[in-house]
């Protein structure tokens, strides 16, 4: 079975850090372009960033310099790093994938079920 | 704000159609052929629902629907069925300063 899982999530305060792991199964995660998404209280769903085979990382402006996306291919794991954490980044963060021709057309069609983050003091 | 504006409800009947839009906004985004719909539960993970503006991924009934015309695409919901109140986000690749953007979501309400 297809698979993502999502685990780290948590109460942290302002300006602390958090490190989310995402672990698959079910597919070559190796080969896998994989990308975190959150989803924010009220607000809809935000591309974070993501991963290339082989390490290269691109990110959206709000959290480019905090945020670090890094994976581990021995482990099928990926990790996002989440380092000045503010309020505004409380959110349920997922990882997500495609596969063939839903890669193809730029889409996710492999979903994770999410953790929570809350930033509060 | 996004740079997809969705309304933020829908509802129809059981048995119903109901259209849901997906407007750019923002002068930094084409929709190109990469409008994707997303259907979320509450607590699970999203599901693709139409991706390339009107492909059906494999178990999607065909019911779900995809459109575009100039910049506003739409997802169709015919024959409504309860399990389909959900919210709805379109999302588009906007090209590599922007990457992935998703509308603010839409709840569809099955009366």
């Amino acid at each position: 079975e297809v698979q993502l899982v999502e685990s780290g999530g948590g109460l942290v305060k302002p300006g602390g850090s958090l490190r989310l792991s995402c672990a698959s199964s079910g597919f070559p995660f190796s080969d896998g372009w994989m990308s975190w998404v959150r989803q924010t209280p009220g607000k809809g769903l935000e591309w974070l960033g993501r991963i290339r085979p082989g390490g290269a990382t691109e990110y959206a402006a709000p959290v480019k310099g905090r945020f670090t996306i890094s994976r581990e291919d021995s482990y099928n794991t990926l990790y996002l790093q989440m380092n000045s954490l503010k309020t505004e980044d409380t959110a349920v963060y997922y990882c997500t994938t495609a596969r063939g021709v839903v890669a193809q057309a730029a889409s996710f069609d492999i979903w994770g079920q999410g953790t929570m983050v809350t930033v509060s003091s | 704000q996004s740079a997809l504006t969705q309304p933020p409800s829908a509802s129809g009947s059981p048995g119903q159609s109901v259209t849901i839009s997906c407007t750019v906004t923002s002068s930094d985004v084409s929709f190109y052929n990469y409008v994707s719909w997303y259907q979320h539960h509450p607590g699970k993970a999203p599901k693709l629902m139409i991706y390339g503006v009107s492909r059906r991924p494999s178990g999607v009934p065909d019911r779900f629907s995809g459109s575009k015309s100039g910049n506003t695409a739409s997802l169709t919901v015919s024959g409504l069925q309860a399990e389909d109140e959900a919210d709805y986000y379109c999302s588009s690749y906007a090209g590599s300063n922007n990457f992935w953007v998703f509308g603010g979501g839409t709840k569809l309400t099955v009366l």
